[in-house]
């Protein structure tokens, strides 16, 4: 299958201070990325949809602002969580899926960032 | 919008066969997906299922029954690593993967 590589896999910050997160399609081009979060013992919840080369598209209740999501390439998607709160202590999905695979329900996923803000 | 069902835990032996259920609500239907998630890791693809019937890969089956927004992931032979979350997870008219909210099986000697 498709690799998805996520960076990195562990960070933790101040709070206050931007964690930027890179996830990178390896042997695919990606031309959608999905950014997922996951809080312990929950789902997995859609924060928002970026294609290559235009805005992302967030889900309801998600703040574009502190959430930037990024999608300059057809291999990479960074978020960078801005001004960080210890609310947003979470894990971070990326997933992509090929543009030969858009209606297979098969999504690749990257490894996963735990984000720790203290 | 979107909105799927499925049980929280489930519990089994070694050897045995669990049948994980999901009912779903969407706008519009692609599919639906299962998953795997052990602690700690990110989701792996299991299956895909867009049209009724039952999908067969290894020890793992799943089945979808579109009229009844209905499916159901089939574990056989069930092994101490297969304790793990399962998600159920639908396409509906937006493109997106929503995922329910997992099942925990855990699978004891």
């Amino acid at each position: 299958g498709a690799v998805v590589s996520q960076h990195p896999s562990r960070v933790i910050c101040k709070s206050g201070t931007s964690v930027k997160i890179e996830c990178r399609s390896l042997d695919f081009q990606a031309t959608t990325m999905f950014w997922y979060r996951q809080f312990p013992k929950q789902s997995l919840m859609l924060m928002a949809t970026s294609n290559e080369g235009s805005k992302a598209t967030y889900e309801q209740g998600v703040e574009k602002d502190k959430f930037l999501i990024n999608h300059a390439s057809l291999t990479l998607s960074t978020l960078t969580v801005t001004s960080a709160h210890p609310e947003d202590s979470s894990f971070y999905i990326c997933s992509a899926r090929t543009s030969g695979r858009t209606g297979t329900g098969e999504l690749f996923f990257g490894e996963g960032s735990r984000l720790t803000v203290l | 919008g979107q909105s799927l069902e499925q049980p929280s835990e489930v519990t089994a032996v070694e050897g045995a066969i669990v049948q994980i259920n999901c009912t779903y609500q969407t706008s519009g239907f692609y599919g639906l997906s299962w998953y795997q998630q052990h602690d700690g890791g990110a989701p792996t693809f299991l299956s895909y299922n867009a049209l009724d019937g039952l999908e067969e890969t290894g020890r793992f089956s799943s089945f979808l029954s579109r009229s009844d927004s209905y499916g159901y992931l089939l574990l056989q032979e069930l092994q101490m690593k297969d304790s793990a979350s399962y998600f159920c997870a639908v396409i509906g008219n937006t493109g997106k993967l929503i995922f329910g909210q997992g099942t925990t099986l855990q699978v004891k000697p």
